[in-house]
């Protein structure tokens, strides 16, 4: 059974603080994504990685970083969280290949709230 | 604005009524994806339509792509209380980017 990982559900941080969002996948996935999901906004593209150290800037990647050391591995990093980065994060996952293409398996999210 | 955008936002109807939502680009695309998240839980992915006119089947939910490959809609006969949730449509743009419309909440009441 396919699974994406992520490796805490529920964060409360502090203004200023330092975040970590890690995500692993075992399905040997080319592309892993991160999103962020608001209410009414759907979901919005922060960075994703088609490749082992490799990353791209999705919609919105300002206040954000990742990294990508293993090919299963995916984080997201605030390096310094604000209020307005309170909000849900999704990663996800897909095989490789080009554009429109493939079916994203995500996980089950973690809700980030910054106090 | 959206490159996608999701009509209505939220919908309450009684389980066994029928249901449509829409989703709408001003942009032509190749391939639409509809995804379904319930709470708690990640989006997943309920179908791929690639072709415009194209019709897809999935039990009780019909997909539809538009002739003119600008919109979709989703419609549910006979809705059940298992169906509710958040129904996403989205598309790949360019830069093998996907892009998710803002939602359709749906609630089935028993």
């Amino acid at each position: 059974d396919v699974k994406v990982t992520q490796s805490s559900r529920y964060l409360v941080k502090r203004t200023g603080e330092k975040v970590f969002l890690e995500c692993v996948q075992d399905m040997d996935h080319e592309n892993m994504f991160w999103y962020r999901q608001d209410p009414g906004l759907g979901l919005r593209l922060i960075y994703f990685s088609y490749d082992v150290k490799m990353k791209e800037k999705g919609d919105i990647p300002e206040g954000y970083s990742v990294s990508r050391e293993k090919k299963e591995r995916f984080s997201l990093i605030l390096e310094s969280a604000s209020t307005n980065q309170t909000s849900m994060y999704l990663c996800a996952s897909s095989l490789g290949g080009g554009p429109n293409t493939g079916e994203l398996f995500f996980g089950e999210g973690s809700r980030l709230t910054v106090l | 604005t959206q490159l996608l955008e999701q009509s209505p936002q939220f919908l309450s109807i009684q389980e066994g009524e029928n249901l449509t939502v829409y989703c709408n680009s001003s942009s032509v695309f190749s391939s639409l994806q509809w995804y379904r998240q319930e709470p708690g839980e990640g989006p997943v992915l309920l179908v791929t339509v690639v072709t415009g006119g194209e019709v897809k089947k999935l039990k009780r939910l019909t997909f539809q792509f538009g002739d003119a490959r600008k919109d979709s809609s989703l419609h549910i006969t006979a809705a059940q209380p298992g169906d509710t949730g958040l129904y996403l449509c989205a598309l790949w743009a360019a830069g093998n980017k996907l892009t998710f419309g803002g939602g359709t909440r749906v609630l089935v009441k028993p």
